[in-house]
């Protein structure tokens, strides 16, 4: 089963314009991870937040986490036609801790228009 | 590019047939996980493997199977293939010892079931 689940499924933006993408899990959590999916081929890994952190930044993202609502979103900022992809979350429960086993949500498919 | 390979790239199968799909971890990392992938889907953890032995195990029957070797990479077996095996293989490595936990992914096998 899914721990988590991205909003919207779908995205459709023009470039240069900013992309929001939201994640909701279930259990408690040590981190929570946001992945990038390229045309159904490995994942890449993109930024890492901590349960004892509030916001993270790396380049153009920029990730938030709320414990107390379980939710996470990620932004990408002034969007380029190569962001296009399918964007992850992935936490690991802590009831989990020990195999470490990601658990991903089922994505958000992020298209940019040129 | 991760550094984690995976092989075949694609792989089509009747039903009932057995299917070996192999991965190599990037190098220093000790463990590997597999995921399966189905179209549009997120994810789904199957089992991981650290230092040779299986270390915790999905919702997956036991016609999943595994191996590490000592070089760290492995080998996922699926015994009497069903439809509903075709999915995306991912393969994952990372270094368990270490308190993050990125997880570095394999392009992927696409498996098909006939």
């Amino acid at each position: 089963s899914q721990q988590g689940e991205e909003d919207p499924q779908a995205l459709s933006i023009q470039e240069g314009e900013n992309a929001t993408m939201n994640c909701s899990y279930k259990t408690s959590i040590n981190n929570l991870q946001w992945y990038r999916q390229n045309s159904g081929r490995g994942l890449v890994h993109l930024i890492l937040i901590r349960s004892n952190e509030r916001e993270k930044h790396s380049g153009r993202l920029r990730v938030t986490l709320d414990t107390s609502k379980k939710s996470s979103s990620l932004l990408i900022t002034a969007s380029r036609a190569a962001d296009t992809a399918s964007y992850f979350c992935a936490t690991i429960p802590v009831m989990d801790m020990g195999r470490r086993a990601l658990t991903f949500g089922s994505g958000t498919r992020l298209q940019v228009q040129p | 590019e991760t550094g984690v390979t995976q092989s075949p790239t694609h792989l089509i199968k009747t039903r009932g047939q057995q299917v070996t799909l192999r991965c190599s971890s990037q190098s220093g990392h000790n463990t590997v996980s597999w995921y399966q992938q189905a179209l549009g889907q997120g994810p789904q953890f199957i089992f991981q493997y650290y230092r040779e032995e299986e270390n915790g195990r999905g919702n997956f029957p036991p016609r999943f199977s595994g191996l590490q070797f000592p070089n760290y990479s492995s080998e996922l077996n699926v015994n009497a293939l069903e439809l509903d095996d075709s999915a995306l293989y991912l393969c994952a490595s990372s270094f368990r010892d270490r308190a993050g936990n990125e997880q570095f992914f394999g392009p992927g096998t696409r498996l098909t079931v006939l």
